[in-house]
């Protein structure tokens, strides 16, 4: 099993401010299969990013992935209000089971 | 617009069993893997099933392997978790979830199940 590690646990940072969340697997995740999710309190998840580094369908820009093999990335350039929530990174190998990361949490500060 | 639709939840004893449903529209529902993720309170998301398109592959977690059964109707565009021998700590909002460019996308609602006696 591919064991996904998030930090930090929890980021404060003030809107405007650039954000920058890992995700670090265990073992290599074939093709670059890695997806970052969104999600708001009382709200189901996001697709945020899927290949590690395309964005989903009406995802502003301002989010980024990036990273290949053990190593990857989720960087919002700008963080709006709207942005302030947890982030989970999930790894879809060749197979199961396809792991979450514990999650991180972007708060205002 | 693609829309999933969880129903099923509800309060059931230990060892007690529930099915869930998942209505999905927007899609041609048939085309596309489904996956079943559960939400412990206030932890984080936990993949527990997925079963292929034409229900040809089927995979569980370690967690609820024997116990849950993951089912489809193309038909009916409906995606099914049978869930028996609960336990507490499978209780969770339960999310399912199209699996579209090797990600979940996108997401239903949730349905939560609270198993306690």
């Amino acid at each position: 099993e591919i064991v996904l590690t998030q930090s930090p646990g929890t980021l404060s940072l003030s809107p405007g401010e650039r954000a920058t969340l890992s995700c670090r697997a265990s073992q290599s995740v074939s093709d670059s299969y890695l997806a970052w999710y969104q999600q708001k309190p009382g709200q189901a998840p996001r697709l945020l990013i899927y290949g590690a580094s395309s964005r989903a369908t009406g995802i502003p820009d301002r989010f980024s992935g990036s990273g290949s093999g053990t190593d990857f990335t989720l960087t919002i350039s700008r963080l709006e209000p709207e942005d302030f929530a947890v982030y989970y990174c999930q790894q879809y190998g060749s197979s199961p089971p396809w792991t979450f990361g514990q999650g991180t949490k972007v708060e205002i500060k | 617009e693609v829309q999933l639709v969880e129903s099923g939840g509800g309060l059931v004893q230990p060892g007690g069993s529930l099915r869930l449903s998942c209505a999905v529209s927007g899609i041609t529902f048939s085309s596309y893997s489904m996956n079943w993720v559960r939400q412990a309170p206030g932890k984080g998301l936990e993949w527990i099933s997925y079963i292929s398109s034409s229900s040809s592959t089927i995979y569980y977690a370690d967690s609820v392997k024997g116990r849950f059964t993951i089912s489809r109707d193309n038909a009916k565009s409906s995606l099914y978790l049978q869930m028996n021998t609960l336990r507490d700590e499978d209780t969770a909002v339960y999310y399912c979830a199209r699996v579209h460019r090797a990600a979940a996308d996108p997401w239903g609602q949730g349905t939560l199940v609270t198993v306690s006696s």
